[in-house]
């Protein structure tokens, strides 16, 4: 299995300001995901994050608002710019590892 | 695209059985994941199917049968503990999951 851990685990933040979130994984993996939780609703992926190469973005999701780092096999950030209180959500990594994906605790994240 | 659909609630009582369907459309089809997820913390891998047919895991068991586009998740034995959403993710191509918007299941003594 793999273990995750993320930080921040929660923040409160002013509109208009950005937060960066970091993924840290136990094991070195190719693939690390983002995934956003609305209140009441099921995950969304944000995009995925390969080690030396750009984050392959999903529809509905921009690199200039969501920008996301990848360093090396067992970390990635994500950041979530230029804030508004839609963005008020949890943030969630997640990895593949040996045909299971796993996820971390989460960022819960309100903006005001 | 994707398209997953899976009750949106349940109730059930502590030690009786409960299934709860899932039925998906994707482009590519490289199994399929379900995960529980208690209010307020991350999923749990609960199981995954790749071939057709009933993978037993304790009192979770879980179906698949992909020329139907179909999967269930049996739970037996109902526990209070269980009262959560159980999320049914195709895995389409790429490796990429996708969720359903869960169902929530509550289990009353």
């Amino acid at each position: 299995s793999a273990v995750i851990s993320q930080k921040p685990s929660r923040d409160i933040c002013q509109r208009g300001t950005s937060l960066t979130i970091q993924c840290q994984v136990d094991s070195q993996v190719t693939m690390m995901f983002w995934y956003r939780q609305q209140p009441g609703q099921s995950l969304t992926l944000i995009a995925t994050a390969n080690q030396g190469s750009e984050a392959t973005y999903e529809s509905g999701f921009v690199i200039d608002k969501f920008p996301i780092s990848r360093p090396n096999l067992t970390f990635s950030t994500l950041t979530v710019s230029n804030m508004s209180p839609e963005d008020s959500s949890i943030y969630l990594c997640s990895v593949f590892s040996q045909e299971t994906q796993y996820f971390g605790p989460g960022t819960r994240l309100l903006v005001l | 695209g994707q398209n997953i659909d899976q009750p949106t609630e349940m109730t059930a009582t502590e030690g009786a059985i409960v299934q709860i369907n899932c039925t998906y459309q994707t482009s590519g089809f490289n199994g399929l994941f379900w995960y529980q997820q208690h209010a307020g913390e991350a999923p749990t891998f609960l199981s995954y199917n790749v071939l057709d047919g009933l993978e037993e895991k304790g009192r979770f068991s879980s179906f698949l049968s992909r020329s139907k586009g179909y999967s269930y998740l049996l739970l037996k034995e109902l526990q209070m503990k269980d009262s959560a959403s159980y999320l049914c993710a195709p895995v389409g191509a790429g490796n990429m999951l996708t969720f359903g918007g869960g169902t929530r299941l509550m289990v009353k003594p």
